[in-house]
């Protein structure tokens, strides 16, 4: 079945670090690829997708390539801000899979000032 | 728009009681999702439904869940009887399909104890 694997958290950084978060899936066909985020005490909002191969998602200075020969879909920023500490899901949806979502476990960032 | 909108914000209950989250999803949206967060298993989608009906629902924990979808602005999930496992951010998610592509649209979430 479908299945994303991020890297393991939590990611501690300074103000104006650059960021990666790596995230692999598995999935047959050609899924879509999210990055959704959760602030604290709030649900999970949209950040970026990118819907078939090559494709770059980008929003809010965060970015992320649909690799299809790597199924990755790593997220990067490349100066990041106190505001951006949050955890990060990437998710999928399969071809196959109807309207189902499959998400990572979800990384914690930390940036402190 | 108002987006998603989830009650209670908050729950405390004992074990054994009832307990019935509601959701009243983005106006126009056809799909709409049960999702439940906790530390151990992560983000867990319970249930969705289009068009108030329910598609897939192998991620119900059990008999004691229950949602039910009566029309497009309103569903609710219910646990009866509650146990103290059951303690977890519950959020509802809608979305609609445009074209091949659709976004979910997270609520707040309700979080729920069970003591």
């Amino acid at each position: 079945g479908d299945s994303v694997t991020q890297m393991e958290g939590p990611v501690t950084l300074s103000e104006e670090a650059f960021l990666t978060i790596n995230c692999t899936y598995t999935a047959t066909g050609y899924p879509s690829l999210f990055w959704y985020v959760q602030y604290p005490g709030e649900g999970l909002q949209l950040l970026l997708k990118a819907t078939k191969a090559d494709d770059k998602g980008s929003n809010k200075g965060f970015e992320a390539t649909y690799r299809k020969e790597t199924t990755s879909f790593h997220l990067e920023k490349g100066s990041v801000q106190v505001s951006d500490s949050a955890v990060y899901f990437c998710a999928l949806k399969g071809e196959t899979s109807g309207s189902r979502l499959t998400f990572g476990e979800g990384t914690q960032l930390t940036v402190n000032p | 728009d108002a987006g998603v909108i989830q009650s209670p914000r908050h729950e405390v209950t004992e074990m054994g009681q009832e307990v019935t989250l509601r959701c009243k999803p983005i106006s126009g949206h056809d799909y709409l999702f049960w999702y439940r967060q906790t530390m151990m298993r992560g983000l867990e989608l319970l249930i969705y439904f289009n068009n108030n009906v329910p598609i897939d629902d192998s991620g119900m924990p059990e008999d004691r869940f229950s949602a039910k979808m009566p029309n497009a602005s309103f569903s609710t999930l219910k646990i009866q009887p509650s146990e103290p496992r059951d303690s977890a951010v519950y959020f509802c998610a809608s979305s609609a399909l445009q074209g091949r592509y659709e976004t979910q649209y997270f609520g707040p979430g309700t979080r729920l104890l069970v003591l």
